[in-house]
């Protein structure tokens, strides 16, 4: 079965920081592009930013560049999502997802529609 | 960015009813549109992608159509399991999600 799993909820205070992982397996992990999605009752969804693993290949949205770092270790089939500083609006529930090659260069990517996402990991931040 | 207008944020329905979803893209992004469904406490699940294409195992009920910049999603005979928040995302240039459908019982 083809599935992504995140580690569990996480509960911390203002300027913490917090290492989320997503592990794929039933798959060829190097060969799928991983996002990581926000999802806000404000904001609804939000693309955070993507990753290549197998090579690392790394982009953010604009919106959390410089906020958040994107990685992932081929080796053990796993992504991560890093947020520093953490403030109480970060508080949400994040979510990898999977999707195929589509196209990038250096200034844009053309994605693939999402289609497997793990279960999502919610964070709360909280004094 | 390529923003995505979603209505109407609510709609209230039967089982049986037809719905239609709308989703307008503030610039063409050819058929590079996807459509999830989401119910509480879980991620999203792919319905439709490249406008019209249905995702395996999916109802043949849902359906999706458009390209350029406007496109719908069409529910027809609404079954219980329908009733979730639907959302539509461009993948054209990155991603961008539409607010969001909450199909609610009449």
């Amino acid at each position: 079965e083809v599935q992504l799993v995140q580690s569990g909820v996480e509960v911390k205070k203002p300027g913490e920081s917090l290492k989320i992982s997503c592990q794929g397996s039933g798959y060829n992990f190097v060969s799928y592009w991983i996002a990581w999605v926000r999802q806000t009752p404000g904001e609804g969804l939000e693309w955070m930013g993507i990753i290549y693993p197998d090579d690392s290949d790394t982009r953010y949205s604009p919106s959390f560049q410089g906020q958040v770092s994107i990685s992932a270790d081929k080796s053990i089939t796993t992504a991560y999502l890093k947020l520093s500083s953490l403030k109480a609006s970060d508080t949400a529930t994040y979510y990898c997802v999977r999707f195929g090659v589509g196209y990038c260069d250096p200034t844009t990517c053309s994605l693939e529609p999402f289609d497997i996402w793990g279960q999502g990991t919610m964070v709360i931040v909280s004094p | 960015d390529i923003q995505m207008t979603q209505s109407p944020s609510t709609l209230f329905a039967s089982v049986g009813d037809s719905v239609t979803i709308t989703c307008r893209a503030s610039q063409g992004i050819s058929n590079r549109l996807a459509w999830y469904q989401q119910k509480p406490g879980k991620a999203p699940k792919l319905l439709i992608y490249k406008a019209s294409t249905l995702e395996s195992g999916v109802p043949s009920r849902f359906s999706g159509s458009g390209s350029g910049t406007d496109f719908t999603l069409t529910i027809s005979y609404l079954q219980p399991d329908d009733f979730a928040t639907y959302y539509c995302q461009q993948y054209h240039r990155y991603a961008t999600f539409g607010q969001g459908t909450k199909v609610e019982v009449k």
